[in-house]
């Protein structure tokens, strides 16, 4: 079955260090993956996306991998603020090899807390 | 900058009655989508919408679920008889998508609460 799954619930890390968050898919072959932030009650605001052909992408403190072979994205926040604690989601379209359904799946999130 | 929006911000409503969530989506975007999230739970699709029809729908939109651009400007999700599984966050989102990739914006949302 297609699964996309973040591995962890729950990030608690200390400001200043890096967060590395985890992406795992399984039975999909996106053609890019996205990475959107959720605040409580809010929706889900855009991050980065990253392509297929793409090994890594930056903007500013925040990075995102792509490994098609192991089918998994990393998200990195450098030098974490207390500010940066929110939920953190990947996403993909499942429609696979290239074009786009315009859907996206969703992971389940990591909540990352920066404690000061 | 612009924005997606929603209203009403919350909704109570009695299992069985219709509801209407109503969004503005951004104004040069061509595609439209509703999503809803139960409490804990993921992000999950409902339904796209381009060219003043479903491209797309998921398991979760059956028969009580419509969606319209009435206007062309608002883009609304209707529930005609509600249950208290509708209970959820629903976010509509829209986008201007460009070949090989898709950006989309989602709104604040509407917290709907089946009684």
């Amino acid at each position: 079955s297609q699964k996309i799954e973040q591995n962890s619930e729950a990030l608690n890390i200390q400001e200043g260090k890096t967060a590395t968050l985890t992406c795992n898919y399984t039975n999909y072959s996106p053609a890019y993956l996205q990475w959107y932030r959720q605040d409580p009650g809010r929706g889900p605001v855009f991050l980065l996306l990253i392509r297929e052909n793409e090994k890594e992408k930056r903007k500013e403190r925040l990075k995102v991998t792509f490994d098609t072979t192991l089918k998994q994205s990393l998200f990195h926040i450098t030098a974490s603020q207390p500010a940066d604690s929110a939920t953190y989601l990947c996403a993909l379209d499942p429609l696979n090899y290239g074009g786009s359904q315009g859907n996206l799946i969703f992971g389940k999130g990591t909540k990352l807390s920066v404690k000061p | 900058e612009p924005e997606v929006t929603q209203t009403p911000s919350h909704q109570v409503t009695q299992m069985g009655q219709e509801v209407i969530l109503r969004c503005v989506p951004i104004s040069n975007h061509l595609y439209f989508y509703w999503y809803r999230q139960i409490l804990g739970q993921k992000v999950e699709f409902l339904v796209s919408f381009y060219n003043n029809e479903i491209s797309e729908k998921s398991e979760i939109f059956d028969d009580q679920f419509s969606v319209e651009r009435p206007d062309g400007s608002n883009f609304t999700l209707k529930i005609r008889s509600t249950k208290l599984e509708d209970s959820a966050m629903y976010f509509c989102a829209s986008s201007h998508r460009d070949w090989y990739q898709e950006t989309q914006y989602f709104g604040p949302g509407t917290r709907l609460l089946v009684l």
